[in-house]
C-alpha cells in the first residue's frame, strides 16, 4: 500500500534559524496536506498541493510539491517559538484515504 | 474549535475489555475518518465513511469495527483490547465528496489499557 516517509523525525533549532521537513511516497499522489499539531493538541490543516511542481507560501512557511508528485517539502525560514510542533504531510493517491507521514517534531529555542 | 466533537476524552480499562469511542462531525460534513496515534506511529489511517458507507480501510485490526449513522456520527468499536491499543484516537471530517479537501480533527480520545 501507499507509504509516506517523512524525516528528519526531530529537528531542535535556535530561534531565528531556519527549517525543513521532507515527505516522500512510494506512489504517485494526487495531492498532498500538510498539517501541524502543537503539544497536547490536535492536528489543524495548513494546506493542500495539487499540481505538479506547485509552490505556495504562507508568510514564513513555504510548501513544495515535486514535479513527478512523490514528494514534497516544507520550509520555515526564521524559525520562532510558536513553530514548535509536530508537522505532519499527508497524501492521497487515487483513492480516499489519507496517508500522513509519521511527522517531524520541531523545537525551537530562544 | 474545529467543530468536531469526540467522546470520552478520557478512558481507561483494562486489558480484554471492549469500548465505543464516539464522534460528531461537523455540522454538514459527510465524511468522517478515524486515526489511531500512537508514539512512534504517527497517524495512522484506520477507516473512512461517506454518508453511512465505507468508502476505505486502512491498517484496522479485526477486533476494531466502525460504523457511520443516519445522523452522521460515527463510532469507533474496539474490543479484546491489548496493552499495544493504548493510544490517542482522532476522528476527523470532511464536507465533500471528492476525495481532496482538508480534514478537520476532533480533540481525540485517549484511551489507556491496563
Amino acid at each position: 500500500g501507499q507509504q509516506v516517509m517523512q524525516i528528519p523525525q526531530y529537528q531542535h533549532v535556535q530561534e531565528g534559524e531556519d527549517f525543513t521537513t521532507y515527505c516522500n511516497s512510494s506512489t504517485t499522489l494526487s495531492n498532498i496536506q500538510w498539517y501541524k499539531q502543537r503539544p497536547g493538541g490536535h492536528p489543524v490543516f495548513l494546506i493542500q498541493l495539487v499540481k505538479s511542481g506547485e509552490v505556495k507560501k504562507q508568510k514564513r512557511l513555504t510548501f513544495q510539491f515535486g514535479e513527478a508528485k512523490k514528494n514534497s517539502s516544507l520550509h520555515i525560514t526564521a524559525t520562532q517559538t510558536t513553530d514548535v510542533g509536530t508537522y505532519f504531510c499527508a497524501g492521497r493517491n487515487s483513492g480516499y484515504a489519507l496517508n500522513f507521514g509519521k511527522g517531524t517534531s520541531l523545537l525551537v529555542t530562544p | 474549535d474545529s467543530g468536531v466533537t469526540q467522546t470520552p476524552k478520557h478512558l481507561i480499562t483494562a486489558t480484554g475489555q471492549r469500548v465505543t469511542l464516539r464522534c460528531s462531525p461537523r455540522s454538514g460534513d459527510l465524511s468522517v475518518y478515524w486515526y489511531q496515534q500512537s508514539l512512534d506511529q504517527g497517524l495512522q489511517f484506520l477507516i473512512q465513511y461517506y454518508n453511512g458507507e465505507e468508502r476505505a480501510k486502512g491498517n484496522i485490526l479485526e477486533r476494531f469495527s466502525a460504523q457511520q449513522f443516519p445522523d452522521l456520527h460515527s463510532e469507533l468499536n474496539l474490543s479484546s483490547l491489548e496493552l499495544g491499543d493504548s493510544a490517542l484516537y482522532f476522528c476527523a471530517s470532511r464536507q465533500g465528496t471528492t476525495n481532496t479537501g482538508e480534514l478537520f480533527f476532533g480533540e481525540g480520545s485517549r484511551l489507556t489499557v491496563l
